[in-house]
């Protein structure tokens, strides 16, 4: 099946700092996609980015960037210059049987002020 | 443009009694999905529609959960006779299928379910 693990449990950094939020896949397939989704304290989980197996390429989105390297089987996500409102429950997720999200654990990410 | 919305968000029960969820996806996604998410977790996916065919339901957490999306609009789900351990959030979401690309999964804001 596929998994992805998030070995971080919970981050702490101040304000402006760059953290790196790290996730590990594994799958069989040739073809997958993976995804990362921020679950602020209000609960609702946010769609970030999703990735496919066939684009090697790095994104970035303002602050946000995202490392995806096949060689290591990792989907890393970075937040540059931390804010406040970057704190909340991050989730690195790949699509399983081509519907079902599997999510990791999820990283706690604090940012203080 | 409204996103997913769930009812209700907050549902307090006592062991034994039934439960019934609803969930009202974006409106031209055909794939409707349901999750539940314990505390410290990530979801966990239980089931899926296609339109109002349900694909896939194997992962249903046993046979007191069930789902139902009548005429592949809104969905529900239920779970008979509760018990402590369905206390949990339960999450939906919707996407859409279009010539074979899978899009993301857009969520709502999840209906808590505490069983007493």
């Amino acid at each position: 099946a596929q998994k992805v693990t998030q070995a971080q449990t919970e981050i702490s950094v101040v304000e402006k700092e760059d953290v790196t939020l790290d996730c590990v896949y594994e799958t069989r397939d040739t073809t997958y996609y993976l995804f990362w989704y921020k679950q602020p304290p209000s609960g609702e989980l946010v769609f970030l980015i999703r990735r496919n197996s066939f684009d090697e390429q790095n994104e970035i989105s303002g602050r946000y960037s995202w490392n995806f390297q096949k060689s290591t089987s990792s989907f890393n996500f970075t937040i540059t210059a931390s804010q406040v409102v970057d704190s909340a429950v991050y989730f690195c997720a790949i699509v399983d049987s081509g519907y079902a999200l599997n999510f990791g654990k999820g990283t706690s990410l604090l940012v203080t002020p | 443009d409204t996103g997913v919305s769930q009812n209700p968000r907050h549902k307090i029960t006592k062991r034994g009694q039934n439960v019934t969820f609803r969930c009202d996806p974006i409106s031209e996604h055909n794939r409707l999905y349901w999750y539940r998410q314990t505390l410290g977790q990530g979801p966990e996916f239980l089931t899926y529609f296609q339109n109002e065919a349900q694909l896939e339901k194997s992962r249903l957490l046993s046979d007191r959960f069930s789902a139902e999306r009548p005429k592949g609009s809104f969905s529900t789900l239920e779970i008979q006779r509760t018990e402590q351990g369905d206390s949990a959030m339960y999450l939906c979401a919707s996407s859409s299928l279009l010539a074979g690309v899978l899009d993301e999964q857009f969520f709502g804001p999840g209906t808590r379910l505490t069983v007493l």
